[in-house]
């Protein structure tokens, strides 16, 4: 069964720093990982998708890594900024007969202090 | 990609009370999903709606607690039936844009039952 848990469960840092967020999947069978970013009590938006056969991949000050392998991603937002403060998801698809289904870590609840 | 629109964003019900939730796609899709999120949690697969069939339930959600409707490719809804306060959540519905652009969520509807 896969397990997806983010480290740390939070984080908060001043304006202008790089960081990095992680996430670890158990069974390293996966289609694909979703990195997502959620405001308090509002819905997920999608911030990157890197599949099965890729590394990386990088969206403005973002940038998603995977080590299928090792059964590890990571998030490395460059810069932040307090628009940045949010609560961070990873997902991962299964390759398998569930293979719809995401499953997710608990989140890094971010904050950038100005 | 694909535009979901959910409502109600929030509401207060009474226990005993159920509240119907929708979810609405500006373009065909085969499946669409609702999650549950309790307070602190991350989140979790309630089922997977399929036009034309009953929707599939994971372990531990039940058809007559969340009965779902799914008329057409393009619409569903979610209704939790006679509430209490651990039905407190939020609730999300998500799409699968495909390979390329992974999942899509609606904003959440933000449910306090008193």
């Amino acid at each position: 069964k896969q397990e997806v848990t983010q480290i740390p469960a939070a984080l908060s840092v001043p304006e202008g720093e790089n960081l990095v967020l992680n996430c670890s999947f158990t069974d390293s069978a996966i289609y694909n990982l979703q990195w997502f970013r959620q405001d308090p009590g509002k819905g997920l938006t999608s911030l990157l998708l890197i599949q099965s056969s890729q590394r990386e991949q990088t969206s403005g000050r973002l940038n998603a890594s995977l080590d299928k392998s090792s059964g590890r991603s990571t998030l490395y937002i460059a810069a932040s900024q307090p628009g940045d403060s949010a609560t961070y998801l990873c997902a991962v698809r299964g390759s398998g007969d569930s293979s719809y289904k995401l499953i997710f870590g608990s989140g890094t609840r971010l904050l950038v202090r100005p | 990609s694909a535009v979901i629109s959910q409502k109600p964003s929030r509401d207060i019900c009474q226990r005993g009370t159920s509240l119907t939730i929708q979810c609405q796609v500006d373009s065909q899709v085969t499946m669409m999903f609702w999650y549950r999120q309790q307070p602190g949690q991350s989140l979790t697969l309630i089922a997977t709606a399929n036009q034309g069939s009953e929707a599939t339930y994971e372990s531990g959600f039940v058809i007559d607690k969340f009965p779902i409707s799914r008329p057409n490719l393009t619409f569903s809804t979610l209704t939790v039936s006679n509430m209490s306060p651990e039905d407190s959540s939020i609730y999300l519905c998500s799409v699968d844009q495909g390979r390329n652009d992974g999942y899509t969520f609606g904003s959440g509807t933000r449910l306090t039952v008193v």
